[in-house]
C-alpha cells in the first residue's frame, strides 16, 4: 500500500493556466508538507499543515495556495503558472509537527510549464 | 542562519569499498539531524536520524552516521558499498527548539558505486 501518494505524476501545461496537485497519506499522520525540488535538485519547504492548520508558510508567491480538507489530504493549487514554476513538487507527512519525527515523502509530481 | 553543507557534489566509490558522504551543519542550539536517499524519479526515503544519545547512529540498508558536535558534522558511512547504493543523498537539519518540523536540506551528494 502506498503511504504517501500524489496525483498526477506528470503535469505539462501552458503559462497562465491554473493547476492542482493532490496528496494523500494513509499513515494516520497529523502533519503534511509541500516541497519544491528545482532542476539542480535543491529541496525547499513551501508549506506545512498540522491537523488542517497551516503552520509553515515559506516565502512562496501567493499564486500558490495549499488546502487541507482533512488531515490525510493536502492539495496544492497554483494560479497563473509561470515558467519558473517548473519543478518537481513533493508532498510529505510526519507523525506530528515535533522536530524529531522523520518525514515520509510521496513519489513527486513533475510540473512542466511551457 | 541555519544551514547544511554537503561539500561534495559527487562521490565515486568502487563496490565493496567503504563510503563516506559528508555533511556539516550550522544551527542554533542542539540539532536534530537526518539523512535521506533519493533514487532516480522517486521521492526521498528516510535513512537515519540523530536526536540524542549515542553519537553513532545506525540506519537502513547498512548505513550509519556519526554525530560530531565539535566539528558540527554528521557524515554518512557504509563499510562496504553496493552498486544499488548509487543514488542522491540528502543531509537535513533542524534545531531541537523553536518552530515546527521545518527541515533544512543540503544540496545533495550524488553517490556513484562502480562494479
Amino acid at each position: 500500500d502506498t503511504a504517501v501518494s500524489q496525483t498526477p505524476k506528470y503535469l505539462v501545461t501552458q503559462m497562465g493556466n491554473d493547476k492542482s496537485i493532490k496528496c494523500e497519506q494513509n499513515l494516520g499522520h497529523d502533519t503534511m508538507y509541500w516541497y519544491k525540488q528545482d532542476s539542480k535538485k535543491f529541496l525547499k519547504i513551501m508549506f506545512s499543515y498540522n491537523n488542517k492548520e497551516l503552520i509553515i508558510n515559506e516565502t512562496v508567491p501567493n499564486r500558490f495556495s495549499p488546502k487541507s480538507p482533512d488531515k490525510a489530504h493536502l492539495n496544492l493549487h497554483i494560479n497563473s503558472l509561470e515558467l519558473g514554476d517548473s519543478a518537481v513538487y513533493f508532498c510529505a507527512s510526519s507523525q506530528s509537527s515535533s522536530s524529531y519525527n522523520e518525514q515520509f515523502f510521496g513519489p513527486g509530481t513533475r510540473l512542466t510549464v511551457l | 542562519a541555519q544551514s547544511v553543507a554537503q561539500p561534495e557534489d559527487q562521490v565515486n566509490v568502487a563496490e565493496g569499498n567503504p563510503l563516506t558522504v559528508k555533511c556539516t551543519y550550522s544551527v542554533s542550539g542542539n540539532p536534530y539531524l537526518f539523512w535521506y536517499v533519493q533514487y532516480p524519479n522517486r521521492g526521498l526515503q528516510f535513512l537515519l536520524k540523530y536526536i540524542t544519545g549515542d553519537n553513532l547512529v545506525k540506519g537502513s540498508y547498512g548505513f550509519e552516521a556519526e554525530f560530531n558536535k565539535s566539528q558540527t558534522s554528521f557524515h554518512l558511512k557504509k563499510p562496504s558499498a553496493l552498486v544499488s547504493d548509487s543514488a542522491l543523498y540528502f543531509c537535513a537539519v533542524r534545531p531541537s527548539r523553536g518552530g515546527y518540523n521545518k527541515l533544512i536540506f543540503g544540496a545533495g551528494t550524488r553517490l556513484a558505486v562502480h562494479p
